[in-house]
């Protein structure tokens, strides 16, 4: 069975750093494209990130460009968001899901991050 | 980047029922390759979203044939058939044809 399991999420206050897990299981995750998205009552989903099946090449929405940084370890089936100079309006939902063709075709149950002082 | 506009924003069905939920994007979906990279999800209570379709009408693994998609360019359409309880929850249209990938606001799906 494909499995995303995600990890890591918690409070943290503005300014702060947080870094996100994201276990796979189930498929052959080095052949894969990766992808962080993010869920918040007021601005529903939006896209965050995606990686490359080699981490060769990244991609980030621009509101979170230069704060945060999509990464893997293909030994570990593991993908990570390290998230930095966390503010407010990133508090959300944050899923790991896996590339389909152009879409996203398994997501993980999310973790939650809440950034308060 | 390409904005993608959901109608209705809520949709009171009768069990058995078909359902039709409409998604605009802002710009054509047709990428360079010729295909179309629009896909939908569905988000039922407290779970994560789910893909149903993916570019423009086929169904993904697994789910009932009573969910369809079509549409061309600019203007998608889900529909499904005869709405059952498990049908109830939010439904997402997604673009994945150019960065960044943007999703619409979503239709609530309930039963009347």
């Amino acid at each position: 069975e494909v499995q995303l399991v995600e990890s890591g999420g918690g409070l943290v206050q503005p300014g702060g750093s947080l870094r996100l897990s994201c276990a796979a299981s189930g498929f052959t995750f080095s052949t894969y494209w990766m992808t962080w998205v993010r869920q918040t009552p007021a601005k529903g989903l939006e896209w965050v990130a995606s990686i490359k099946e080699d981490g060769s090449e990244k991609y980030y929405v621009g509101s979170v460009r230069g704060r945060f940084t999509i990464s893997r370890d293909n030994a570990k089936n593991s993908l990570y968001l390290q998230m930095n100079s966390l503010r407010a309006e990133d508090t959300a939902v944050y899923y790991c899901a896996k590339n389909g063709d152009y879409d996203l075709d398994v997501w993980g149950k999310g973790t939650t991050v809440t950034v308060s002082s | 980047d390409i904005v993608m506009t959901q109608t209705p924003l809520s949709s009171p069905v009768t069990l058995g029922q078909p359902a039709s939920i409409s998604c605009r994007s802002s710009q054509s979906l047709v990428r360079s390759d010729g295909n179309t990279y629009l896909s939908w999800l569905q988000q039922r209570p407290g779970q994560p979203p789910r893909l149903l379709i993916y570019k423009i009408s086929n169904r993904f693994s697994g789910v009932p044939d009573r969910f369809s998609g079509s549409g061309a360019g600019t203007d998608f359409t889900l529909k499904i058939s005869r709405v059952a309880a498990e049908d109830v929850g939010i439904y997402y249209c997604m673009q994945g044809s150019q960065s960044p990938w943007t999703f619409g606001q979503g239709t609530k799906v309930e039963i009347k």
